[in-house]
């Protein structure tokens, strides 16, 4: 099993630059989630998916669009790059959201750059 | 005020010392809790989860206190491979998890 996977490592962008991070989990979860994390703030929650075809916003949205297709892949889109969206994106996927299934498995991370 | 809230540290200990860290969330919904390892600039990775009262594991043991609202993390015997950030992880089965900012552990020879 690849785990989580992640794409593009890193990646530069200038302001108003549109692009997609890429996440795919080959574990047969159900649950995904894509989450930001800059220094001194934690990780926060972008948006998550309780399966295919079904996604809801986390704590900070707002820039950023998903969908789910299928159960393998996760993408997360940004709109108009804006530099505070610099940050580190991790992916993550556990099999469920209850007790027992909601461990979470996480991707490498995208390191992105907004110029 | 947060609702999962961790001391930043850092925390500076000697090899073999015994280091708690706390945790603490202001939901009672609160249902599962996590302790997750980040080492600098990689993906967290699991160390403990917490169902009920506590959770042991080698030389790390987590202790839940619902009354008091709080997780706590013990590391005993500390190695320099336990250098990392230890976050504290909160789940209300709402499908979003709470991730505190996280306690940075510095164990030094």
């Amino acid at each position: 099993n690849a785990g989580v996977t992640q794409t593009p490592k890193f990646q530069v962008l200038k302001t108003g630059q549109s692009m997609t991070l890429q996440c795919a989990q080959d574990m047969n979860h159900e649950y995904m989630s894509w989450y930001r994390q800059d220094p001194g703030m934690g990780l926060r929650l972008i948006h998550y998916s309780v399966g295919a075809g079904i996604t809801d916003q986390g704590e900070v949205p707002n820039g950023y669009n998903v969908s789910r297709s299928t159960t393998e892949d996760f993408p997360l889109r940004l709109l108009s790059a804006a530099p505070s969206q610099t940050s580190v994106y991790f992916c993550a996927s556990s099999y469920g959201q209850g007790r027992g299934t909601d461990t979470q498995y996480f991707g490498p991370g995208t390191r992105l750059t907004v110029l | 005020r947060k609702e999962v809230e961790q001391d930043p540290g850092p925390f500076n200990v000697p090899e073999g010392a015994t280091v708690a860290f706390n945790c603490t969330y202001s939901n009672s919904a609160s249902q599962s809790f996590f302790w997750y390892r980040q080492d600098c600039r990689k993906e967290p990775k699991l160390l403990m989860s917490v169902y009920s009262s506590g959770n042991e594991d080698g030389r790390f043991t987590a202790q839940l206190n619902r009354a008091s609202q709080y997780i706590s993390l013990l590391i005993r015997d500390s190695k320099l491979s336990d250098s990392a950030t230890y976050l504290c992880v909160v789940n209300k089965y709402t499908g979003k998890l709470i991730f505190g900012q996280g306690t940075t552990l510095q164990v030094k020879p």
